[in-house]
C-alpha cells in the first residue's frame, strides 16, 4: 500500500523568503505520479506541481519547484519568493491507481 | 471553460439518514473521483468514475456509492448516516485518456456535512 507523510504539520515564512515542505512516501511501485496540491482558506483544491515518476528531471512552476529523490521516495516542495497568497494547506499526493493524500502542511507566510 | 461544481454548500443529516451529493464535472472531463476529508486531515480516496463505470474504489463501506452520468455529472450516496460521516466531501475531475489516472484533478468546493 501506498502511505504519504508530511512530517511539518505547521511552518511559517516571511514574505519574500524561500521554504521547503517535506514529504515522503512508500510505494513498491515503479510507475506513478507525485502532486503537490494546495488548499486554501476558502478550501478549494488546486494544483501546484506534479512530477512523473520516471523523470529524473526536477519538475518547476514559476516560483515553485521540487526536489525528487526516488530512491529515497522523497518530494519536497520548494517556494521562493514567497507571497501572501501562498497561505494555504499544502497537500502532498501520489497516485497509482488512485490519489492518496498526506495529512498536509499548513503554511503561513507572514509580512 | 467551467469548473467543478458541487452541491450542496453544506448539509445537516440525522444519523440513520440517507444523503446524495452531487458534482459537475468539469466540460470534457471524463472522470470523477470523490474524497472524504474529515477536520485537519487530507482527503481520503472513496471512489472513482472512468466513462460510466466504477474503476476504483477505497477503504469505505458499501454504503457509501455513486455514479456517473452520461454526461460526466455525479453522485455521491451514502445511506445509514453514521456521526462519523461528518466531514467536507470533495470531487475531482479530470480528463483521463488512458484510464490509467495520474493526470491533474480539478477539485470543487467541497460539500460539507454534518450528521447529528
Amino acid at each position: 500500500a501506498q502511505t504519504v507523510t508530511q512530517s511539518q504539520p505547521e511552518m511559517s515564512v516571511q514574505e519574500a523568503e524561500t521554504v521547503t515542505l517535506s514529504c515522503t512516501y512508500d510505494t513498491s511501485e515503479n510507475n506513478y505520479y507525485l502532486f503537490w496540491y494546495k488548499q486554501p482558506p476558502s478550501r478549494q483544491m488546486i494544483l501546484v506541481i506534479r512530477q512523473e515518476a520516471y523523470k529524473q528531471q526536477n519538475a518547476t512552476e514559476n516560483r515553485f519547484s521540487v526536489n525528487f529523490q526516488k530512491a529515497a521516495k522523497s518530494f519536497s516542495l520548494k517556494i521562493s519568493d514567497s507571497q501572501l497568497g501562498d497561505t494555504a494547506m499544502y497537500f502532498c499526493a501520489t497516485h497509482w491507481n488512485y490519489m492518496r493524500f498526506g495529512a498536509g502542511t499548513r503554511l503561513t507566510v507572514k509580512p | 471553460e467551467t469548473g467543478v461544481t458541487q452541491s450542496p454548500t453544506h448539509l445537516i443529516k440525522t444519523r440513520g439518514q440517507q444523503v446524495t451529493l452531487r458534482c459537475s464535472s468539469q466540460s470534457g472531463h471524463n472522470t470523477v473521483s470523490w474524497y472524504q476529508q474529515a477536520l485537519g486531515q487530507g482527503p481520503q480516496f472513496i471512489f472513482q468514475y472512468y466513462r460510466e463505470e466504477e474503476n476504483g474504489r477505497g477503504n469505505f463501506p458499501p454504503r457509501f456509492s455513486g455514479l456517473q452520468f452520461p454526461n460526466y455529472s455525479s453522485e455521491l450516496n451514502v445511506n445509514a448516516l453514521e456521526l462519523d460521516d461528518s466531514a467536507l466531501y470533495l470531487c475531482a475531475s479530470s480528463l483521463d485518456v488512458s484510464g490509467s489516472g495520474g493526470y491533474e484533478q480539478y477539485f470543487g468546493p467541497g460539500t460539507r456535512l454534518t450528521v447529528t
